[in-house]
């Protein structure tokens, strides 16, 4: 079974920049998270999508964020414009059905706004 | 919401010792503990999970306790190897949101 599929690894960009990570879940995998993982923490929840429909999304800083997951596939999640204190690594995760279990973390987009 | 603590945030222990790392949560009706491991530039992997109707549960080195009264968790590892060195995550499932919060992490160490 192919994993959690996430794209850039890496990338730097300046203040003020935008930028995207995209997401590809496992397939099959109908529940998707972003998760925001700051240096030296845990990750915390940015947004979960069932689907293409948003189930929560009360801890994404909706002035600079923004996410999508127009095809209940692929995701994609945007900051505009970014702030130094954006700099983390990005993990998305999925997972199937209702159950409480079973999640599967991607390796993540690290992110550094200079 | 839900609320994990995690300690210690950093453990250092010599290769063959058993290293313990506990976790507490605020939330009476979480009902699901995963703990991951995550390696330097490495998405979180799953070790070891529990559910509340469980008390213990083992897979080979590893164990996990859980304590719904007291409202907390503990991984266990035992013989311990280099290749165990990592970040350890705790988290819960709180109620219906069907979402993980996470601990802040512990740095193990395993020293040769």
């Amino acid at each position: 079974e192919a994993g959690v599929a996430q794209s850039p690894r890496y990338k730097i960009i300046e203040k003020r920049q935008s930028v995207a990570f995209w997401c590809n879940p496992i397939s099959g995998h109908a529940t998707l998270y972003w998760y925001q993982q700051i240096l030296g923490q845990g990750p915390k929840l940015l947004i979960q999508f069932q689907n293409n429909g948003v189930v929560d999304d009360s801890q994404l800083p909706k002035d600079r964020f923004s996410a999508e997951r127009l095809k209940g596939v692929d995701s994609t999640l945007k900051i505009q414009p970014a702030k130094l204190e954006d700099s983390a690594v990005y993990l998305c995760a999925s997972k199937q059905g209702q159950a409480r279990y079973g999640y599967t973390f991607g390796s993540g987009t690290r992110l550094t706004v200079v | 919401g839900e609320n994990v603590e995690q300690h210690p945030s950093t453990l250092s222990v010599q290769e063959g010792d058993s290293a313990v790392i506990k976790c507490t949560y605020s939330d009476s009706a979480s009902n699901y503990f995963p703990w991951y491991k995550q390696e330097l530039g490495k998405g979180p992997q799953l070790i070891i999970d529990i559910r509340s109707n469980v008390g213990e549960k083992k897979d080979q080195r590893i164990a996990v306790t859980l304590n719904k009264t007291a409202k907390h968790f503990s991984l266990h590892i035992t013989e311990t190897q280099p290749e165990d060195s990592a970040v350890y995550f705790c988290a819960a499932n709180p109620g219906s949101a069907r979402q993980l919060t996470f601990g802040s992490g512990t740095q193990l160490t395993v020293l040769p």
